[in-house]
């Protein structure tokens, strides 16, 4: 069971602004850095944003991250529909011995 | 260009024993945390454990009792057991680097391998 919540779909036109949300607590998201992945169908996950909102190099800039407390959010500017994808927030839980938890995913769809 | 392989069975047996490994290419497996996830079909991501080079490791509460990890940095290869499988363990594993840099981010992934357990 996922610890952190996100929407399960989100959706928009070629060239909107999609907002993507990632809720959780002070165990995770409160006090540690916030990861964004973005998953094509049939392949692995790949790393948008990591430490809140900082960019992997070759990640393009439609791509932004923000936290604000227990929560963070992905923006997609400029939608394409090379961005229909699912995606998931990430980061560290301090509770029992520590370990790294994921978002329950967002589906974004190119309208 | 880093590379991570995931290798091993792809069919389990109920109440057997899940071994993987992953290849690590083109980067030393020094100096940062590998770590194991997997994904059922069509379902999130679950944070199995990590290993850092020295043999330290961590696991996720909820599959401790069953996992184990290993690492030979000579061969640039470590090694996820999962034993007393059951058909929840049938998923894609995953390998991936957790790049001190980038906070501990997964910045590399494996291309994942398909497990499924069988009666």
């Amino acid at each position: 069971q996922s610890v952190l919540t996100q929407p399960p779909s989100a959706s928009g036109t070629p060239g909107q602004r999609v907002t993507i949300s990632c809720s959780g607590s002070n165990s995770n998201i409160g006090n540690n850095y916030v990861y964004w992945f973005q998953q094509l169908p049939g392949t692995a996950p790949k790393l948008l944003i990591h430490r809140n909102d900082q960019r992997p190099s070759g990640v393009p800039d439609r791509f932004s991250g923000s936290k604000s407390g227990t929560s963070a959010s992905l923006a997609i500017n400029g939608l394409r529909s090379e961005d229909e994808a699912d995606y998931f927030c990430s980061t560290w839980d301090d509770s029992l011995s520590g370990l790294y938890v994921f978002g329950t995913g967002t589906k974004v769809t190119v309208l | 260009q880093v590379q991570l392989l995931e290798s091993g069975p792809r069919l389990v047996r109920v109440s057997e024993t899940l071994s993987l490994t992953c290849t690590v290419s083109d980067v030393s497996i020094n100096n940062n945390y590998w770590n194991w996830i997997r994904q059922p079909a069509g379902r999130g991501l679950e944070w199995i454990g990590r290993i850092y080079s020295t043999g330290s490791t961590n696991y996720n509460p909820s599959l401790k009792s069953r996992v184990t990890m290993s690492i030979d940095t000579f061969r640039n290869q470590f090694y996820v057991t999962l034993n007393s499988v059951t058909a929840a363990d049938t998923a894609v594993y995953y390998c991936a680097r957790a790049f001190r840099d980038y906070g501990d981010a997964f910045d590399i992934w494996g291309q994942g391998t398909m497990v499924t357990v069988s009666p």
